[in-house]
């Protein structure tokens, strides 16, 4: 059985404060995907990442950063100096082994207030 | 441009009809997925297929259909057997190991 939880349901900040987004996965497998989801308010899902579960150098990409964590099963979203548009909804997920199945977690609301 | 096309974007049903939501995706990806997303419950997997002619339930399949009879096609059928069938699905596509792209959602809602 695989599972995600994003733990946090909403967070609310004021903008360019940083803010770190927490999901922590189940698998027994050992080959296995995570990734992270955003959904604006206009509704469809948007890629941000994959990580695949033997590389566990963390990511920066422009405000955005991951840290994956195999020994704590997390994979934590970082973003660094928010802005209003990245006011949405975040989720995280897993793909176990050679399972087409993913798995999604509840998602985070994350609002940026100016 | 590649892509996946769900619709209609809204759908209004009377209770007791059985409703097909239409997904074509043109990636050439061999897997098919659906989804559920109510409030709260972030995005649940209703079924999904690895390849033509083959699909599997996911986690709350009961009261939904599906086909997978080409490549490029994955309607979903919601059935007058689901209880609670008012919600948005979303409709995504892949190759194995890499990330689902998703279609725009169906907004789905029977009164």
């Amino acid at each position: 059985a695989q599972k995600v939880t994003q733990a946090q349901t909403e967070i609310s900040v004021v903008e360019k404060e940083d803010v770190t987004l927490d999901c922590v996965y189940e698998t027994r497998d050992t080959t296995y995907y995570l990734f992270w989801y955003k959904q604006p308010p206009s509704g469809e899902l948007v890629f941000l990442i994959r990580r695949n579960s033997f590389d566990e150098q963390n990511e920066i990409s422009g405000r955005y950063s991951w840290n994956f964590q195999k020994s704590t099963s997390s994979f934590n979203f970082t973003i660094t100096a928010s802005q209003v548009v990245d006011s949405a909804v975040y989720f995280c997920a897993l793909r176990s082994g050679s399972n087409y199945k993913l798995t999604f977690g509840k998602g985070t609301l994350l609002t940026v207030n100016p | 441009d590649g892509g996946i096309t769900q619709s209609p974007k809204y759908l209004f049903r009377k209770e007791g009809q059985n409703v097909t939501l239409s997904c074509e995706q043109n990636l050439n990806h061999d897997a098919m997925y659906w989804y559920r997303q109510d409030p709260g419950q972030g995005l649940r997997l209703i079924y999904y297929s690895q390849i033509v002619n083959d699909f599997q339930k996911g986690d709350i399949a009961e009261g939904y259909s599906v086909s997978r009879e080409k490549k490029e096609s994955f309607p979903l059928t919601v059935t007058s057997a689901q209880k609670n069938p008012t919600a948005f699905y979303l409709c995504a596509s892949s190759r194995q190991g890499w990330p689902l792209h998703f279609g725009n959602g169906t907004r789905l809602t029977v009164t």
